[in-house]
């Protein structure tokens, strides 16, 4: 069965302070890997797709990048508005699956 | 326009209430999909319609009812729900289902509330 796992659950940023996410996964058949933004209350918005390891994707302070085990989501100098949930989700021989998120809050 | 726009915001209902959950997308996707959340979980795959044909049905309650009465509507039914399906629902859309590219849009979501 696929699994997706995220951590940490929670992580407090100072504004400036970057940092990573980290998304491990076990799939059959990866097709995509896929990060979302979740704000309070709201649906999921698209991020990143990744589809083969080594590939970076970048947008903003957030800069995607994916290996065969896991995924990683750096922060570069977050800002408050980059406040939410990020989600992973993995796409193999099945419906999408997701993890339960990273809750970042950044500090002013 | 890539919207998915779904319809109530917030629904308060009671158990023996019989309620809707509507859902619309004008970006042409042929899949459409109803999501649960619960607080502080990940989405929950409910229900996938692929070219207004049901294809995924996960396992759930009779209570819940989907319906896909054009490519760019979906609707949830609810009748006789339980406190426990209080919850977040989310409609999402995508192009096609199976593609590698299931990027899928997310409407804001229907807060429901069960007493």
């Amino acid at each position: 069965e696929d699994q997706v796992t995220q951590s940490p659950e929670a992580l407090r940023l100072q504004e400036g302070e970057s940092s990573s996410l980290n998304c491990s996964y076990t799939v059959s058949g990866l097709r995509g890997l896929f990060w979302y933004r979740q704000d309070p209350g709201k649906g999921p918005e698209f991020l990143f797709t990744l589809y083969s390891a080594g590939e970076e994707k970048e947008k903003e302070r957030l800069k995607a990048t994916l290996t065969k085990k896991e995924s990683f989501l750096h922060i570069t100098a977050p800002k408050p508005e980059d406040s939410a949930t990020y989600l992973c989700a993995v796409q193999g021989n099945n419906d999408m699956r997701f993890g339960a998120g990273t809750r970042l809050t950044v500090k002013p | 326009d890539t919207e998915v726009t779904q319809t109530p915001k917030h629904l308060v209902m009671g158990m023996t209430n019989k309620k809707s959950l509507k859902c619309e997308q004008h970006m042409g996707h042929r899949a459409m999909y109803w999501y649960k959340q619960k607080a502080k979980k990940p989405p929950e795959l409910m229900f996938v319609y692929s070219y207004e044909k049901l294809s995924i049905n996960e396992s759930v309650p009779s209570r819940f009812s989907p319906e896909c009465p054009n490519s760019s509507l979906l609707n949830l039914h609810l009748h006789a729900l339980q406190p426990e399906d209080s919850a977040l629902y989310l409609c999402a859309s995508s192009q096609v289902r199976g593609e590698a590219n299931e990027k899928l849009f997310f409407g804001s979501g229907t807060q429901l509330s069960v007493l």
